[in-house]
This record gives structure tokens, sequence and C-alpha cells, in this order.
């Protein structure tokens, strides 16, 4: 059972470079979110997308944009990245509306921006 | 806007001890409230989710409560283990949107 699968694991970049996170779940769910988690902040929204075809803002959007590709795929890019967006990211799924709409969670993206 | 906030930051208990992590909420329009585990490096994953017209939910040795009207869940944890050491996260979905707003969590050891 694969759940939420993201890659890469880990990343270092340098100011100014772009890079793409990928997600893919594979439990048919229609909601998929990018998170940031920081040291003592717990996590926070960056983009979701409730539906396929279909992306919103969270809560710290700038300087991030996604693509939802397909049921399965939701993306992350980083067009010119800075120190501040060091961080763990983390993408989730779930299924809004159901009974038990659990968020579960891919393994992370431990990213360094030097 | 809606602010999770779980205290303490940090918790150590001898093995066996029943202990209670707590949650507190700014905004009693929730629309369900989940705990997490996060252990060291790994992703999160769902304990317990309390649906706003519950009162509770129990699985195994944990037992989270719900109270909207004082802005509060607690999760106990019964006759604890070292396996149980990890971090907990209190998070709540709010009512007519798809956020779900997550406390800073709190750092459990259990000694042996």
């Amino acid at each position: 059972n694969a759940g939420v699968t993201q890659t890469p694991k880990f990343q270092v970049l340098k100011t100014g470079q772009s890079m793409t996170l990928q997600c893919a779940q594979d439990m048919n769910h229609n909601s998929m979110y990018w998170y940031r988690q920081d040291p003592g902040m717990g996590l926070r929204l960056i983009y979701y997308s409730a539906s396929e075809g279909t992306t919103d803002k969270g809560e710290v959007p700038n300087g991030y944009n996604v693509s939802r590709l397909n049921k399965r795929e939701f993306s992350l890019r980083l067009e010119s990245a800075a120190p501040s967006q060091t961080s763990v990211y983390f993408c989730a799924s779930s299924e809004i509306g159901a009974a038990n709409e659990k968020l579960f969670f891919g393994s992370g993206t431990q990213l360094s921006v030097l | 806007k809606q602010e999770v906030t779980q205290i303490p930051a940090a918790l150590s208990v001898p093995e066996g001890e029943n202990l209670v992590l707590n949650c507190s909420f700014t905004d009693s329009a929730i629309y369900n409230l989940q705990w997490f585990r996060q252990d060291p490096g790994k992703g999160l994953t769902s304990l317990l989710l309390i649906q706003s017209s519950q009162r509770e939910q129990t699985s195994g040795r944990l037992n989270a409560s719900l109270d909207k009207s004082s802005g509060r869940s607690t999760l106990y944890i019964a006759a604890s283990q070292p396996g149980d050491s990890a971090t907990y996260l209190c998070a709540v979905r709010v009512t007519g949107g798809f956020k779900t707003i997550f406390g800073a969590g709190t750092r459990l050891f259990v000694k042996a």
C-alpha cells in the first residue's frame, strides 16, 4: 500500500534556482494539499486542490505555484528559491465528504536553500 | 482566524503512566478535529478523527475527547510505552472550507 508518495526526499538548492516537488496518491482521493513544517510552528498550508481541476491558496502561498495534473498527482513548484523556503514539505490527501475523511501524509521532502 | 495551541510543548513521563495531551482552538465552528502522531524524520499518521457532532473517539489505548463550546480537545494515552515516544499534533478542519489548521505539537518522551 503506497498511499501518498513524495519525491525527492532531500534537496539542496542555491538561491534563485527552481524545482518541482512531486506528489502522487493511489487512494482515489479527491482532495490534495501541500504543507510546510518549520520548527515550533506546526504545519502551514501552502496550496490545496479540493478536486481535480481546481487549486486554491492556503496560508502561505507566496513564492509557490501548484499544478493538479490529474486526480492522482499534485505538484509544487518553487520558481526562484529563497532561504526562507528552507523547510520540510509534506503532501497530503483526503476524501472530503466521506464518513471518515482523515488526512493521509507523504513522508516529506527536506529542502535546504543556500 | 482559527488558531490551534498545544501545551505543553514537551512532556517526559515514566513507562506505564497514563497521560493527557491538551489542544485548544479559538473558533468553535469546526468540521472535525484530528490527532496525529509524527516520528522523527517521518510524515504524520492520523490516530483519531472526531466529527464536530461527536464527543469522543477511542482506538486501543488512545481516547480523544472534544468540547467545542470550550474550544478544547484532549488525547488520553493509557499505560504509556516507550514506543509511544513521538510528537503528537492536533488539527482542526474549519467549517465551510477545506483548510485544516495544525497546532505546533507536543513532543512526548516515555522513559523505560
